[in-house]
């Protein structure tokens, strides 16, 4: 099993470009998360998808949209990049809920000039 | 809404010593409480984690405890080793549905 993958793994955006991260699981969980990593920030929660069909904010919502696809894949859309989006990207998934093990993907590192 | 603090945001240990690192939340109602560890360029992964109805819970070197009533919870490495080093971040959940994580300690652990 490949767990939790992430394309691509280092981009380079214009200020104003669009794209997409894309995300896959194929430990068959029901939870996909999409979280940002900046220094001394820790992991902030962007938008969640709790089942297949749904999808909620997080707590840096703004500027992000994102398509729970099917149940294994579940991708993050900048449609006008901002250099304050300069980050480290993480997708993560787990079985149910909040309280259960989330397991990462290895990351996209987005660099917006 | 939800916040946990973490402290301290960096520590540096001989190796061989204990290290600790404290979290508090703010939601009561929070019920689980995992540690992820993140070694350079590579994606966080739970060590260990403790639920709300546990006072401690312990894996080898590495222990949680957990004060619901002061809403603190922290993890203790002992007889620290240099493969120990990497950012730790704690977490607590909120509305059951997710995660809200710390900011993060950067553990160094000298030879």
């Amino acid at each position: 099993n490949a767990g939790v993958t992430q394309t691509p793994k280092f981009q380079v955006l214009k200020t104003g470009q669009s794209m997409t991260l894309q995300c896959a699981q194929d430990m068959n969980h029901n939870s996909m998360y999409w979280y940002r990593q900046d220094p001394g920030m820790g992991l902030r929660l962007i938008y969640y998808s709790a089942s297949e069909g749904t999808t909620d904010k997080g707590e840096v919502p703004n500027g992000y949209n994102v398509s729970r696809l099917n149940k294994r894949e579940f991708s993050l859309r900048l449609e006008s990049a901002a250099p304050s989006q300069t980050s480290v990207y993480f997708c993560a998934s787990n079985q149910g809920h909040g309280q259960e093990t989330q397991y990462f993907g290895p990351g996209t590192r987005l660099l917006v000039l | 809404g939800e916040n946990v603090e973490q402290h301290p945001s960096t520590l540096s240990v001989q190796e061989g010593d204990s290290a600790v690192i404290k979290c508090t939340y703010s939601d009561s109602a929070s019920n689980y409480f995992p540690w992820y560890k993140q070694e350079l360029g590579k994606r966080p992964q739970l060590i260990i984690d403790i639920r709300s109805n546990v006072g401690e819970k312990k894996d080898q070197r590495i222990a949680v405890t957990l004060n619901k009533t002061a809403k603190h919870f922290s993890l203790h490495i002992t007889e620290t080793q240099p493969e120990d080093s990497a950012v730790y971040f704690c977490a607590a959940d909120y509305n059951t549905d997710k995660l809200i994580f710390g900011t993060g300690t950067r553990l160094q652990v000298f030879p």
